[in-house]
């Protein structure tokens, strides 16, 4: 099946610190999403990209669509403890139905 | 409120046992999914459904049964659990549009032992 690496697996880092999270693939997406889970909910939406080369932005989040149709990052500025938590990546073809998922990276947000 | 619930949040049960994971959405979304979680795995797609009687394969669809008699709902079975089909489990739905987030559920904690 299609595979996303997503990197890095885990980061600790302390609270006012930028974090920079990303994804590829050797294949190519139509659409890229990242989702982040909460210990013990369902990932919730953050970002969605539509089109090779947006930028899009989110309160302290922004997330890029690689030129290429093969990545895209994500990074968050000025960390905060509520960050905590896994920060899923997810490539959908066609739509963003039927979406490919990054196996995760665990966020921790030291004080 | 309107939203997607699933049950129940924590099942365990025995090898060679039937058991089913319930989901129901109150959006009237058109297409709802399964997921499993597995670390390293990120979320796989077990199953999918895009109307109520029409369901088809996901990534990993071996061991597990769906059905949609209801839009609003979308059961998992696994027939005959095994051990290798302990994971949590997410249900998600999703509007008609293309580009509609997928909204997930709160997940179901499964062990086979």
């Amino acid at each position: 099946g299609q595979q996303l690496n997503q990197s890095p697996q885990s980061m600790f880092i302390q609270e006012g610190e930028d974090v920079s999270m990303n994804c590829t693939s050797s294949s190519i997406f139509n659409t890229w999403l990242w989702y982040k889970q909460d210990p013990g909910e369902g990932p919730v939406l953050l970002i969605a990209l539509y089109k090779a080369g947006e930028l899009t932005s989110n309160g302290r989040l922004t997330a890029q669509f690689g030129i290429t149709r093969k990545d895209s990052f994500l990074n968050i500025s000025a960390s905060i403890p509520s960050d905590v938590g896994i920060y899923f990546c997810a490539g959908g073809r066609g739509s963003a139905r039927q979406l490919t998922f990054g196996s995760g990276t665990q966020l921790t947000v030291l004080p | 409120d309107a939203g997607i619930t699933q049950s129940p949040r924590y099942k365990i049960t025995e090898t060679g046992r039937q058991v089913t994971l319930m989901c129901h959405q109150t959006w009237s979304h058109s297409y709802m999914f399964w997921y499993r979680q597995d670390l390293g795995h990120g979320l796989r797609l077990i199953y999918y459904s895009a109307a109520a009687d029409i369901t088809d394969k996901g990534e990993v669809p071996d061991g597990y049964v769906v059905s949609r008699s209801k839009t609003e709902n979308f059961p998992l079975t696994l027939e005959s659990a095994t051990r290798s089909q302990t994971s949590v489990y997410f249900c998600a739905s999703q509007g008609a549009g293309d580009n509609s987030p997928l909204h997930f559920g709160n997940g179901t904690r499964l062990t086979v032992t």
